[in-house]
């Protein structure tokens, strides 16, 4: 058990919805981070938050918007799903930044 | 050409076998971290490596800096080794984010 948590585990929904991930860092970590892994793609970065702030972005579709609460758990909005949506979606945490990465168990998104 | 690269793609071992996977990268890094993702899909955090060398029970990690490459290896491997290995490049121009190869599918058989 990492300390990370993210619910739901698992969602099933339709093309055009919106869903919300939650995730919950260990105690006392600052940055969460947000990845995607789709069988074709691999294991892709999408955004990191620190303390609240956005730290940096990488390939998260205009679609896909992320936001940490003051508690430090983190939610991201995935909107007008499509079926190329579907993925696992990871999130970790770390102390500050550059160091191991804690990942949850990914909740796992599919489109029909 | 990714930033990250891995070989091999699949490794089939007997049990007990001595395994290596390697992980090349292409840009400048403050640290390398090799993951392991378990059939059911969890991943966990095996090394983080800046220099030199780790290790923990029969998994070691190596990592040379001027040729940009690293070696995870497995000694005595087991079935329960069997997962899929990821390397993952951290810092410089990538910040503190994760790139990430695209694994090394192991399976040790009995």
């Amino acid at each position: 058990d990492s300390g990370v948590t993210q619910t739901p585990k698992h969602l099933i929904t339709a093309t055009g919805q919106r869903v919300t991930l939650r995730c919950s860092p260990r105690s006392g970590d600052l940055s969460v981070y947000w990845y995607q892994q789709s069988l074709d793609q691999g294991l892709q970065f999408l955004i990191q938050y620190y303390n609240g702030e956005e730290r940096a972005k990488g390939n998260i579709l205009e679609r896909f918007s992320a936001q940490q609460f003051p508690d430090l758990h983190s939610e991201l909005n995935l909107s007008s799903l499509e079926l190329g949506d579907s993925a696992l979606y990871f999130c970790a945490s770390s102390p500050r930044g550059r160091e191991t990465q804690y990942f949850g168990p990914g909740t796992r998104l599919l489109v029909l | 050409k990714n930033e990250v690269e891995q070989s091999p793609q699949n490794l089939t071992a007997q049990e007990g076998e001595f395994i290596t996977i390697n992980c090349s990268y292409s840009v400048g890094i403050s640290a390398l971290h090799w993951l392991q993702q378990h059939p059911g899909g969890g991943i966990v955090s095996l090394f983080m490596l800046s220099s030199g060398k780790k290790k923990h029970g029969r998994l070691i990690a190596t990592i040379n800096i001027q040729e940009k490459h690293s070696s995870l290896h497995i000694t005595a491997s087991h079935p329960r080794d069997s997962a899929v290995y990821i390397c993952a490049a951290q810092g410089g121009s990538s910040g503190d984010k994760l790139t990430f190869g695209t694994g090394t599918r192991l399976a040790v058989r009995p």
